[in-house]
C-alpha cells in the first residue's frame, strides 16, 4: 500500500531555532510536496520536487528550504523558526503531476 | 494566480440527510478537479477526481458536479452517516505541479 511517513508527528521549537521535518515515501513516486495547513486557508504549497537533488519553490517558499537527497526522502528545513510558522505541515507524493496525491499524516509544529 | 473559494466553512446535517459543498474557481483553462476528505489527526484522502470534460461523476454515495460555465464544482454526499464527519477540501490543478486547495468544509453528522 502506498505510504508517506512524516517525522516527527509533532514538535515544539523555539523562535530562531532550526527545525527539520522529514518525509519518507515508499510509493516509488517522482513527485513530492510540502504543504502547510492553517485554519481557514486550506493547504498551501511550500516546496515541491520532481527528481532527486532538485527542489522547486511553491506558492509560499519564504522562510523555508527543502532538500531531496533521494527519490524516497524529502525534508523541509526552517533555518530560523518564527512564530508565524506555527502550523500543520503535510508531505505528499504522486507519480506524476495531476495524478492522485498521497498525503502523510502531518506534523504539528508549534513555535514558541 | 488561481483562487478557489469553498463554502460553507461549517456544515451540520442529520444522519441520513444530504450534505452539499460548493467550490468556485477563477481560471477557465483545462483542469483537473479533486475532492479530499481529512479525518481528525490524519492526512488528506482522495475521494474523487474529475477531468474538465466531465460534468457529473457518481461513486459510492458521492456525486460531483462540474459547471464549467459558472466555474463551480460541487460535492453532494447522500445518506450521511457518522463516519462522514470530517473536513472536506476541493482542489484544482492546471496541468502543472501546483494544486490549489479550497479552505475546507467541516462536516458534522448529527444523530
Amino acid at each position: 500500500e502506498a505510504a508517506v511517513t512524516q517525522s516527527p508527528r509533532s514538535k515544539v521549537a523555539v523562535t530562531g531555532g532550526k527545525v527539520t521535518l522529514s518525509c519518507h515515501q515508499t510509493n516509488n513516486h517522482d513527485y513530492m510536496y510540502w504543504y502547510r495547513q492553517d485554519t481557514g486557508h486550506g493547504l498551501r504549497l511550500i516546496h515541491y520536487s520532481y527528481v532527486a537533488d532538485s527542489t522547486e519553490k511553491g506558492d509560499i517558499p519564504d522562510g523555508y528550504k527543502a532538500s531531496r537527497p533521494s527519490q524516497e526522502n524529502f525534508s523541509l528545513i526552517l533555518e530560523l523558526a518564527s512564530l508565524s510558522q506555527t502550523a500543520v505541515y503535510f508531505c505528499a507524493s504522486s507519480i506524476l503531476a495531476n495524478t492522485e496525491v498521497f498525503f502523510g499524516k502531518g506534523t504539528r509544529l508549534t513555535v514558541v | 494566480g488561481e483562487q478557489v473559494e469553498q463554502r460553507p466553512p461549517h456544515l451540520s446535517v442529520r444522519e441520513g440527510d444530504s450534505a452539499f459543498i460548493i467550490c468556485t474557481y477563477t481560471d477557465s483553462a483545462t483542469a483537473y478537479f479533486y475532492w479530499y476528505k481529512q479525518e481528525p489527526g490524519a492526512g488528506l484522502q482522495l475521494l474523487m477526481s474529475v477531468f474538465s470534460n466531465v460534468d457529473r461523476k457518481e461513486e459510492q454515495g458521492l456525486t460531483v458536479l462540474l459547471n464549467k460555465k459558472d466555474k463551480r464544482l460541487s460535492l453532494n454526499l447522500t445518506a450521511a452517516h457518522p463516519g462522514d464527519s470530517a473536513v472536506y477540501f476541493c482542489a484544482v490543478s492546471y496541468g502543472n505541479e501546483k494544486i490549489t486547495f479550497g479552505a475546507g468544509t467541516k462536516l458534522t453528522i448529527k444523530p
